[in-house]
């Protein structure tokens, strides 16, 4: 079965700069994709970034960035200028490609704080 | 597009009744919803699955006679709570996920049980 694991229950960042959020994940599967999402205090779900595993190349969507290591199951996510805004839980997320399922599977998350 | 709402956003109810939570994907049609719980400072946890027009797949360890799940047509979702307690109190949240195989998800229901 496959896992998600983020390692970093909290991190913190000064407005402005730069944060790197930890994620890996345990499949046997070769085709599938990978999502960090965002939930602010008012827990919308908001997707932030997604990256397909058979795509060698980072996904970036504006300040955030993704550094994918498929041999290493490394899914990190840099968030770049770091804006007040940003503070929220952030969730990594698997989802196969192999089976007809759009099923997510979660990591316990990464509550990250900005300051001024 | 692919706005997934929720009503109500918040609801407060004695031990014993039961709860409606309807789940609607406004602009899309969803194939697929999914119901999750999340419990404070921790992760969704997904209760089930439902197809439109099929019955709804639980997740292991999720009361399918307490979380009644009905999956009507391709815009609504509805999860019941019946005979809630307290124990039930939790933040509920539905998915939807069409012809993109993107999971939508809505603005979550607050449930309180006094």
């Amino acid at each position: 079965a496959q896992t998600v694991t983020q390692s970093q229950p909290e991190m913190s960042v000064q407005e402005a700069e730069t944060v790197t959020l930890s994620c890996t994940y345990d499949t046997s599967e070769s085709d599938y994709y990978l999502f960090w999402y965002k939930q602010p205090p008012s827990r919308q779900m908001i997707l932030v970034i997604r990256q397909e595993a058979y795509k060698q190349q980072n996904a970036t969507e504006n300040r955030f960035s993704v550094n994918f290591q498929k041999a290493a199951k490394s899914f990190s996510l840099k968030i770049s200028d770091s804006q007040l805004g940003d503070a929220a839980m952030y969730f990594c997320a698997y989802r196969t490609r192999t089976y007809n399922t759009d099923k997510l599977i979660f990591g316990t998350g990464t509550r990250l704080q900005v300051f001024p | 597009g692919a706005v997934v709402s929720q009503h109500p956003s918040w609801v407060i109810c004695k031990s014993g009744t039961s709860v409606k939570i309807e789940c609607r994907s406004l602009d899309f049609q969803a194939t697929t919803m999914f119901w999750y719980r999340q419990f404070p400072k921790q992760s969704l946890m997904l209760m089930a699955t439902s197809n439109e027009g099929s019955k709804a797949t639980y997740e292991q360890g999720v009361e399918k006679d307490k979380f009644l799940i009905n999956h009507a047509s391709l815009t609504l979702s509805t999860l019941t709570v019946t005979s809630a307690h307290p124990e039930d109190s939790s933040f509920y949240i539905c998915s939807a996920s069409g012809s993109v195989h993107e999971q939508f998800f809505g603005p979550g229901t607050r449930l309180t049980v006094l």
